[in-house]
């Protein structure tokens, strides 16, 4: 298993800024996910970040929007630029120590007003 | 047509009723999750199905391949399960494949 934990755990950011969101493991992992859990909706891949490449965006997300970092095999962080409202949600990293495994972090909601 | 679909989307029951939700899916999979979601929105993986049946506690978890089809149990029900249940799909390595969820209630 592996203890994921996140930070902060929700901030309220103005239209415009910036927020980094940290991903801590308790472990060494490979693969590491960053999700997105607009209001009322299921979660959405945003990307898959890998120690040592470039991330992988899914359709609908850019790097622009939502920059990544994963400096290491225990941690990563995620970047919401130039916020507007609709970025208001839940993100959540999670991490696949081994094939079908997948454990997720308590989340970060973020609220842009 | 959604890859998965789980049933009901939303159920209302009493303490120590049993429970049932189902997910139902559509593509090939090598493996299927159940997730638990609370209001303030961490998620627990309570189980990863690619046959058979597994039981944690009060909570069984089944799957049929050959259906595409997975159920999760929950035997005397407490309001703390109260939350979001989740199966999502496991296609390929570790990509996954959510549904909508299916949003439980338990009432004392």
């Amino acid at each position: 298993s592996a203890v994921i934990s996140q930070k902060p755990s929700r901030d309220i950011c103005q239209r415009g800024t910036s927020l980094t969101i940290q991903c801590q493991v308790d472990s060494q992992v490979t693969m590491m996910f960053w999700y997105r859990q607009q209001p009322g909706q299921s979660l959405t891949l945003i990307a898959t970040a890998n120690q040592g490449s470039e991330a992988t965006y899914e359709s609908g997300f850019v790097i622009d929007k939502f920059p990544i970092s994963r400096p290491n095999l225990t941690f990563s962080t995620l970047t919401v630029s130039n916020m507007s409202p609709e970025d208001s949600s839940i993100y959540l990293c999670s991490v696949a120590p081994g094939v079908g495994e997948q454990y997720f972090g308590p989340g970060t909601r973020l609220t842009v007003t | 047509k959604n890859e998965v679909e789980q049933s009901p989307q939303n159920l209302t029951a009493q303490e120590g009723e049993f429970i049932t939700i189902n997910c139902s899916y559509s593509v090939g999979i090598s493996a299927l999750h159940w997730l638990q979601q609370h209001p303030g929105g961490g998620i627990v993986s309570l189980f990863m199905l690619s046959s058979g049946k597994k039981k944690h506690g009060r909570l069984i978890a089944t799957i049929n391949i050959q259906e595409k089809h997975s159920s999760l149990h929950i035997t005397a029900s407490h309001p703390r399960d109260s939350a979001v249940y989740i199966c999502p799909l496991i296609q390929g390595a570790q990509k996954l494949v959510f549904g909508q969820g299916t949003r439980l209630t338990i009432n004392p």
